[in-house]
């Protein structure tokens, strides 16, 4: 099978524009989590997504939004880019349908913001 | 929300030598996840303990849940170059806490060979 595939890997953007990233989970997977990764504040949790609804969110603001299709394939969306977004941005699946257990992360996407 | 500690923060260790890290958390936890990243890479699952005093091993890699489910250890034995990278605990919320895990800040292992 296919590991969790994120596009694009690498994204250089300016402070103020927008930025949509994509996730493809591992075929069968159903449950797509984002990360975002930073020296100073590690791995943090953005949200959840399954069946096409966000089932949970963590404590970003509301710059930071995404979504999910019909194929589970999912893109996190962040507008309004500050400098303290440059980040690696991690997208995981997981097989269990309420996203616990293992979870497969992606290689990432690494946005600079200038 | 649930949080964790997890020290050291670096460890640099010869090849050859023992290597641990520890994660504690204030509340009881129902189960802990670890994870390694390797440098430039991503976060690759290793085990998840879900018992009281629990203990897994994998090849050289020993992980404990302690009795009280409130911390982790994660043991290498004999280290190789192979080891080296960033090791995490992680927690998944109870109830509906969906495909959240939270993560300990990380222990950053280098082996000098």
């Amino acid at each position: 099978k296919a590991g969790v595939t994120q596009t694009p890997r690498y994204l250089i953007k300016t402070r103020g524009q927008q930025v949509t990233l994509s996730c493809s989970p591992i075929s069968g997977h159903r449950s797509v989590s984002w990360y975002q990764q930073t020296p100073g504040q590690g791995l943090q949790f953005l949200f959840e997504y399954f069946s096409e609804t966000q089932r949970n969110k963590g404590n970003f603001p509301g710059r930071f939004s995404g979504r999910q299709f019909s194929n589970s394939r999912s893109e996190m969306n962040v507008s309004t880019l500050e400098l303290g977004d440059s980040a690696l941005y991690l997208c995981a699946s997981s097989l269990e349908n309420t996203g616990r257990g293992e979870q497969y992360f992606g290689p990432g996407t690494r946005l600079t913001v200038t | 929300g649930q949080q964790v500690m997890q020290i050291p923060q670096y460890q640099h260790v010869q090849e050859g030598e023992d290597f641990t890290t520890y994660c504690n958390s204030s509340t009881t936890l129902s189960n802990i996840q670890w994870y390694k990243q390797r440098p430039g890479g991503h976060p690759v699952f290793l085990i998840q303990l879900v018992k009281s005093g629990e203990v897994k091993k994998q090849k050289r890699l020993t992980f404990q849940f302690g009795e009280a489910k409130k911390n982790s250890s994660l043991h290498i034995t004999a280290t190789q170059t192979t080891d080296v990278g960033t090791y995490f605990c992680a927690l998944q919320g109870g109830g509906t806490s969906y495909g959240k895990l939270t993560f300990g800040q990380g222990t950053i292992l280098t082996v000098h060979p």
